[in-house]
């Protein structure tokens, strides 16, 4: 299928844990962006990367960081899970700048923090 | 402050029928708008896009219409088909401070009752 793909699937983790959510592209675009969904509030940025090592926040950053040492590879973590951290996490990935032909994006990653 | 809305959480059309689904924005700097569609379980994909210097975009059974002076779009889906139940996002990309992302609308969860 289309090369992205986020591990894990689903997480469940305690509060106060670090935790690291994978996304892996096998497209070689320059751009990685990594969003969360929550009711009422649609995709929101959290990072996002324009090539190795060159990474820049979004619109929800706090208790975020991400790297980028490969291009195929843009983690996020989470250094001390919160309960408002609870979310769908995905990953999208562009070629373009402007993505005005849209992102794809990966399937998901459904975290729980207890 | 939200720079997309989509004012209308939900919808539901009978099918065979259009839908209309609406997203406004507020910042001028916007190039590309974008349209998302997401099942459950499953990451958002790409369904229509439309620039800035158009009005219309047309693709198989889905339009979108741009309205510059109104800073509105909306998304026309005739006919209505009971696979087209999802949520669609509204997006919008531009040079708005240096950079370009995605920036989504909260949703707009449609229904096609058979």
């Amino acid at each position: 299928d289309a090369g992205i793909t986020q591990s894990p699937r689903h997480k469940v983790t305690e509060t106060g844990t670090p935790v690291t959510l994978r996304c892996h592209q096998t497209e070689n675009h320059r751009y990685m962006y990594w969003y969360r969904q929550d009711p009422g509030h649609g995709l929101r940025l959290i990072h996002y990367s324009y090539g190795v090592k060159d990474t820049d926040k979004g619109e929800v950053s706090d208790g975020y960081s991400v790297s980028r040492s490969k291009t195929e590879d843009f983690l996020l973590t989470l250094e001390s899970a919160t309960s408002s951290q609870t979310s769908v996490y995905f990953c999208a990935i562009s070629d373009t700048r402007e993505g005005a032909y849209g992102y794809t994006f990966g399937s998901g990653t459904r975290l729980t923090v207890v | 402050d939200q720079q997309v809305k989509q004012n209308s959480p939900s919808l539901s059309v009978q099918e065979g029928r259009i839908s209309i689904l609406n997203c406004d924005y507020t910042n001028s700097m916007f190039d590309y708008f974008l349209w998302y569609k997401k099942y459950p379980a499953e990451g958002p994909t790409f369904l229509i896009s439309i620039s800035s210097i158009k009005d219309k975009n047309e693709d198989g059974r889905f339009t979108v219409f741009l309205n510059k002076s109104a800073k509105h779009l909306s998304l026309h889906i005739v006919p209505s088909q009971p696979g087209d139940s999802a949520v669609y996002f509204c997006a919008a990309s531009g040079n708005t401070d240096s950079s370009y992302k995605l920036i989504f609308g909260s949703g707009t969860r449609l229904l096609v009752r058979p």
